[in-house]
């Protein structure tokens, strides 16, 4: 098993270009998730996913956009980067449960480290 | 919502000793989880341990061990026999019941194993 795989895995962007950052995991989970991890901070969730067409926002989801369209994929998109989203991405994912899914644990990709001049 | 701290920016054992690392959460709810994850320098997130709230068992795996205080809102992780392969940076987390808005993270503790 993959597990959940991230691409790029480095990338550097000039400031108000675009670009998708691509999660994708092979686990059959319904839940998934994208967090950034700056210096001195720990994750902060940015936009989640319950399955399949289906998304919601996180703690800090200006500036990004995501869609589900296949349970598989999750991917993040930064429509014009600026260089406050500097950091490392992490794709997670898990089962869903319903009520009791924080029992679930998240499985992590390798994250992908962003840089925006 | 919920808050997690992490008081500690960074500790220091000796190869083969036991150390604590603290972690004290906020919460309003009474059923939730909580997970301790291990980063090691190649950034992948590792899950060290987990605890169910209605537990009031400590989770155990290994040489890992949890102290968790419900009333206090206090999970501390106890390594013991501490490994060079355990230096890395340490998050508490806490995730609610539902689940849906994911783990809520603590800063870190930097963990450091002096040979």
């Amino acid at each position: 098993n993959a597990g959940v795989t991230q691409t790029p895995k480095f990338q550097v962007l000039k400031t108000g270009q675009s670009m998708t950052l691509q999660c994708a995991q092979d686990m059959n989970h319904e839940y998934m998730s994208w967090y950034r991890q700056d210096p001195g901070m720990g994750l902060r969730l940015i936009h989640y996913s319950v399955g399949a067409g289906i998304t919601d926002q996180g703690e800090v989801p200006n500036g990004y956009n995501v869609s589900r369209s296949t349970t598989e994929d999750f991917p993040l998109r930064l429509l014009s980067a600026a260089p406050s989203q500097t950091s490392v991405y992490f794709c997670a994912s898990s089962y869903w449960t319903g009520p009791v899914s924080g029992a679930n644990v998240l499985t992590f990709g390798a994250g992908s480290r962003l840089t925006v001049l | 919502a919920q808050t997690v701290t992490q008081s500690q920016p960074e500790m220091s054992v000796q190869e083969a000793e036991t150390v604590t690392l603290s972690c004290t959460y906020d919460t309003s709810e009474s059923d939730y989880y909580l997970f301790w994850y291990k980063q090691p320098p190649s950034r992948q997130m590792i899950l060290v341990i987990r605890q169910e709230a209605y537990k009031q068992q400590n989770a155990t795996e290994n040489r890992f061990s949890v102290n968790f205080q419900k009333a206090a809102k206090s999970f501390s992780l106890k390594i013991s026999d501490s490994q060079l392969g355990d230096a890395a940076m340490y998050f508490c987390a806490y995730r609610s019941s539902g689940g849906a808005d994911g783990l809520t993270f603590g800063k870190g503790t930097h963990l450091i194993i002096q040979p």
